[in-house]
């Protein structure tokens, strides 16, 4: 079947630290890759996505690759601001259904 | 910058009680999806609707739910007896369906009602 795994949380980190969230799938077939992003009292917001093996989707210092090889598609940041602080979600696409990793709540603190 | 609408934001309903979720998709967009987020778990897909019909759904959604375009711009959930384990908040979202492969598509998301059955 399909399915998510998504590095537990909540993580706090100081500013400016580097920043790992790990996700692992699990699809039949070539599923497009999707972090999104929910900030407090908001929807999910696309933060980049990768649609083949190889692929890199960045955005706003946000960086993750799709690594068929090892089935993750783990979200990277080199210098985490407050404004950063968030629940994120790894998700996969198969057919037009979504994934969705458990999600991983991110605090910076200044 | 075009958004996906929810309302209400929050809706509490007696048990056994017909609720109606609202929707406005970004309105040049071909899918629609409803996804739901029991409180500490994960999102789950529930259906999408292409060309006035489901497309896909998953067997949370049985024949308490049914959606519904009712006109051009408004997409709806309705859950037809709500129980307690429909407490949850119902995510809204459309993709742009031109791309010919939906999978690769972004799905735009709405802030989600918080359904709440008491």
């Amino acid at each position: 079947g399909n399915s998510v795994t998504q590095m537990e949380g909540p993580v706090t980190l100081s500013e400016e630290a580097f920043l790992t969230i790990n996700c692992t799938y699990t699809a039949t077939g070539y599923p497009s890759l999707f972090w999104y992003v929910q900030y407090p009292g908001e929807g999910l917001q696309l933060l980049l996505k990768a649609t083949k093996a190889d692929d890199k989707g960045s955005n706003k210092g946000f960086e993750a690759t799709y690594r068929k090889e090892t089935t993750s598609f783990h979200l990277e940041k080199g210098s985490v601001q407050v404004s950063d602080s968030a629940v994120y979600f790894c998700a996969l696409s198969r057919g037009n259904q979504f994934y969705f990793g458990t999600g991983t709540s991110l605090t910076v603190i200044p | 910058e075009p958004e996906v609408t929810q309302t209400p934001s929050h809706q509490v309903t007696q048990m056994g009680q017909e609720v109606i979720l609202r929707c406005v998709p970004i309105s040049n967009h071909l899918y629609f999806y409803w996804y739901r987020q029991i409180l500490g778990q994960k999102v789950e897909f529930l259906v999408s609707f292409y060309n006035n019909e489901i497309s896909e759904k998953s067997e949370i959604f049985d024949d308490q739910f049914s959606v519904e375009r009712p006109d051009g711009s408004n997409f709806t959930l309705k859950i037809r007896s709500t129980k307690l384990e429909d407490s949850a908040m119902y995510f809204c979202a459309s993709s742009p369906g031109t791309s010919g492969r939906p999978s690769t598509d972004t799905q735009y998301f709405g802030p989600g009602t918080r359904l709440t059955v008491l």
